[in-house]
């Protein structure tokens, strides 16, 4: 089942903060973060794993929440080039073989 | 270190015909996902190759097939074209086949498939 992702679309100033938050009705293995601007190939970003911790580097953080198979994505003091579709991807626990499904995305549009 | 690539860049075929979309994967990399992404939707599985076999498949028709070769790329082989077909097609290699959850996936730049 496709994680639901939220908000659907997000425009800020440079300099301000974005949280985007990626939920499963299933319990998760893991949650992979990507992000895609337009006409390019989806960037990886970061992986958090189930019973691991908190993730980031830079400005870029990311949470899972097993217990409400939720995770977020922080974008702190957001540049212009943080701009793009941002995709979760999740990897349930009880069917390895669903692989990753992603989530239909946030679009970020940073502001000068 | 050469990333992902994918050929062709773009592709117009007619309703009916058959398409065959190629991707190199990343060196070092023994694992190649398909995925099909529709305008302003986010990448869907198509399946898996994992050391040239078949490993893990999403909600596709059969018509959806493809093969992974010894030098671990890939095809992709569509057939009977449908005009809902059209979309942008992504490969992604990545290391560890049934573990991916543990891998991060390395897109290419894609195939832009239009369906006339």
């Amino acid at each position: 089942q496709q994680p639901v992702q939220s908000p659907q679309a997000v425009i800020l100033r440079e300099g301000e903060d974005a949280v985007i938050n990626c939920s499963s009705s299933k319990a998760l293995y893991s949650v992979h973060w990507y992000r895609q601007k337009h006409g390019e190939a989806p960037v990886f970003l970061m992986i958090l794993l189930k019973g691991g911790e908190q993730k980031g580097h830079e400005k870029i953080s990311a949470s899972f929440n097993e217990k409400k198979q939720q995770s977020s994505l922080y974008l702190t003091a957001s540049q212009l080039s943080y701009s793009g579709t941002y995709f979760c991807g999740t990897e349930s626990i009880m069917n390895r073989d669903d692989k990753i499904i992603f989530g239909k995305g946030t679009r970020l549009h940073i502001l000068p | 270190e050469t990333g992902v690539t994918q050929s062709p860049t773009h592709l117009i075929k007619t309703r009916g015909q058959q398409v065959t979309l190629r991707c190199s994967s990343q060196s070092g990399h023994n694992t190649v996902s398909w995925y099909q992404q529709a305008l302003g939707q986010g990448p869907q599985f198509i399946f898996q190759y994992y050391r040239e076999e078949e490993n893990g498949r999403g909600n596709f028709p059969p018509r959806f097939s493809g093969l992974q070769f010894p030098n671990y790329s890939s095809e992709l082989n569509v057939n009977a074209l449908e005009l809902d077909d059209s979309a942008l097609y992504l490969c992604a290699s990545s290391f560890g086949g049934r573990a991916l959850g543990d891998n991060e996936q390395f897109f290419g730049p894609g195939t832009r498939l239009t369906v006339l």
